[in-house]
């Protein structure tokens, strides 16, 4: 059972322009939701999180967005560079029921052409 | 360099083997995390360390797994008798103790021949 869910496998964009990473979650016991990004032999970098109690979290030209009644997140990338080429992780778990683990999604392949 | 640390970065090893990994968390980090990550898929969390307590096992963390934190600090997951299927890369993560944001390691890798 796939709890959280990245339909999309990967996402190519023009420099410059807007990349938007989505994905959705089943378990609606999830209160905190994570992006991470991954370079190939790496492990994931965190890069944005955002809490049940808001629906959008903005980090310079990272902002993810929830919305909890569709039980889907998005990543936005503005304006989108080169070195953002990277798979993109969604993550959740249930902060506030003091459960450590993280759901991971099983990723987003984003690929920014010059 | 202040962040999680994982030796060895690669092993290979033959069949029926025991590996065993080590991890060095943030160190003010008290909760530490052992994750495995399969081609094309996301992390999945095998076990979580709170100080020296291991208070969660994942399903995926059968008998021949362990994992150790015994003075609260460094971490070892050791693997006995390698089977092909664990061939994967292990992650291993660490947060403070709100707990809120996991960092992650660079991870080590892992291929039974």
């Amino acid at each position: 059972d796939q709890q959280v869910k990245q339909n999309s496998p990967s996402l190519s964009v023009q420099e410059g322009r807007i990349s938007i990473l989505n994905c959705d979650y089943t378990n609606s016991m999830f209160d905190y939701f994570l992006w991470y990004k991954k370079y190939p032999a790496e492990g994931p970098t965190f890069l944005i999180s955002i809490s049940s109690i808001k629906d959008k979290n903005e980090d310079g030209r990272f902002t993810v967005f929830l919305n909890k009644s569709a039980k889907h997140l998005s990543l936005h990338i503005v304006p989108s560079q080169p070195g953002d080429s990277a798979v993109y992780f969604c993550a959740a778990s249930r902060q506030l029921q003091g459960a450590q683990k993280l759901v991971f999604g099983q990723g987003t392949r984003l690929t920014i052409n010059p | 360099d202040t962040g999680v640390s994982q030796d060895p970065r690669h092993k290979i090893t033959k069949r029926g083997q025991n590996v065993t990994f080590r991890c060095d968390p943030i160190s003010e980090h008290n909760r530490l995390y052992w994750y495995r990550q399969t081609l094309g898929q996301g992390p999945e969390f095998l076990t979580y360390f709170q100080n020296e307590a291991q208070l969660e096992k994942s399903r995926l963390l059968s008998d021949r797994f362990s994992a150790e934190r015994p003075k609260g600090s460094f971490s070892t997951l050791e693997i006995q008798r390698t089977e092909q299927g664990d061939s994967a890369m292990y992650l291993c993560a660490s947060s403070d103790r709100a707990g809120n944001t996991i960092y992650f390691g660079e991870g080590s890798w892992l291929t039974v021949v």
